[in-house]
């Protein structure tokens, strides 16, 4: 069964600061994988989804990498602002495409 | 955009009630999941369903059930609520091929008494 694992579990950094969120996977024959913020209180909103055969996907200051073969990916925020602050959760297929299991997420806190 | 609307925010439930969490999507999804968050547990599936009228246990089914008797619709259903189940539950849909990405509702927040 698919395990999912992010570390750091929290975060704090200055506003404007780069940084980068990691998620491990233990299988690696997935068939993508999938970024998710969470506010407190509220649900997700997915940020990027990577197929398998993408080796990563930018959306605005967000850019994910994938590297299957080590079972692993990156979350790169660049310039932080306070609005930043929220839980990152990452999630991968159980199998074939569905149903996902999540990692535990990190929670960022980004300071003014 | 796509939108999975979940009937409630937040519940207050009394133990032994029959509770209905209802979720609809609006993008013609195949798939739809409900979870379970809980502090340092994270999200875990309870049920999901790849069609109408089927429905795949996930990894803590016991004490519910769904229905899923239109595309758009998933209930999740609390046959006898009890104080465990009181928790965050977050619906998700997302379609069969393709580009599978998974879009989640705004959750609901059950508080069992």
């Amino acid at each position: 069964k698919q395990e999912v694992t992010q570390i750091p579990a929290a975060l704090s950094v200055p506003e404007g600061e780069n940084l980068v969120l990691n998620c491990s996977f233990t299988d690696s024959a997935i068939y993508n994988l999938q970024w998710f913020r969470q506010d407190p209180g509220k649900g997700l909103t997915s940020l990027l989804l990577i197929q398998s055969s993408q080796r990563e996907q930018t959306s605005g200051r967000l850019n994910a990498s994938l590297d299957k073969s080590s079972g692993r990916s990156t979350l790169y925020i660049a310039a932080s602002q306070p609005g930043d602050s929220a839980t990152y959760l990452c999630a991968v297929p159980n199998s074939g495409n569905t149903p996902l299991v999540f990692g535990k997420g990190t929670r960022l806190s980004v300071i003014a | 955009d796509v939108k999975v609307t979940q009937s409630s925010r937040y519940l207050v439930k009394r133990t032994g009630e029959k509770v209905f969490l209802e979720c609809v999507q609006d993008m013609d999804h195949e798939n739809m999941f409900w979870y379970r968050q809980d502090p340092g547990l994270g999200l875990r599936l309870i049920y999901f369903s790849y069609d109408v009228k089927m429905k795949e246990k996930g990894d803590i089914p016991e004490g519910y059930s769904v229905s899923r008797e239109k595309k758009e619709r998933f209930s999740l259903i609390l046959e006898s609520a009890s104080t465990n189940q009181t928790s965050m539950y977050l619906c998700a849909s997302s379609p069969a091929q393709g580009d599978t990405e998974a879009f989640f509702g705004q959750g609901t927040r059950l508080t069992v008494v």
